[in-house]
């Protein structure tokens, strides 16, 4: 089945570790997001890929670095920059532009 | 500053209840508004609104745009548990960004 596959769901880290959060998809979609969600907020846009080797920041990309060395897989590396880095992460794709975005399952980070 | 307001925050109805959920927006560079439904973890697609007045239907529920009154209504006919979820709502305004609602908390009590 197409998808796209988020790990590890739950991750829980010491302040001052760099974290890499894996975002895998089947889906042959061109364009990849990386999106947080918290509590009582809608979910905010970190980075987004177009296409393989290019990426673009989003609303809050400070703290975050991402690759894009394939068109299946779209790293997110929470850096120890990140002030505040507990949140939901989900991973997102679309076949071109924004029609319809297919989410993964989510990561859950907490920084200890 | 741009904006995507969602109302009520949540709503406890009982099965068998129609409910109707709100979303408004200031969003420069409109281009059309789309629905989630997320009841866990992933939300799912729901609807993408781009022209006004016309209704988009899929089973139970349903959606209309308002581009004049800048704002989208969600509703659902004939509740049951499963329709239990968080309701976001989100507008593009460009090829690849939106700007999410912080989303309706919707329970259906049997």
């Amino acid at each position: 089945d197409g998808g796209i596959t988020q790990s590890p769901k739950y991750l829980f880290r010491k302040e001052g570790q760099n974290v890499t959060l894996s975002c895998e998809q089947n889906l042959n979609h061109d364009a990849m997001y990386w999106y947080r969600q918290d509590p009582g907020q809608g979910l905010r846009l970190i980075y987004y890929s177009q296409i393989v080797n290019d990426f673009q920041k989003g609303d809050i990309a400070e703290g975050y670095s991402v690759s894009r060395e394939k068109k299946e897989s779209f790293p997110l590396t929470v850096t120890s920059a990140q002030k505040n880095p507990t949140a939901f992460y989900l991973c997102a794709s679309s076949i071109y532009r924004i029609g319809e975005l297919f989410f993964g399952e989510g990561s859950r980070l907490t920084v200890l | 500053e741009d904006k995507v307001v969602q109302s009520p925050l949540s709503l406890v109805v009982h099965e068998g209840d129609t409910v109707t959920l709100n979303c408004s927006y200031e969003v420069t560079n409109f281009r059309s508004l789309l629905w989630y439904k997320q009841e866990k973890k992933a939300p799912t697609f729901l609807f993408m609104l781009t022209s006004s007045g016309i209704e988009k239907k899929s089973g139970r529920l349903s959606s209309i745009l308002d581009k004049k009154e800048l704002f989208s209504i969600l509703n659902i006919t004939a509740t049951q548990t499963g329709d239990s979820a968080v309701y976001l709502c989100a507008v593009l305004y460009s090829n690849y960004q939106l700007i999410w609602g912080a989303g309706t908390k919707l329970i259906i009590k049997p």
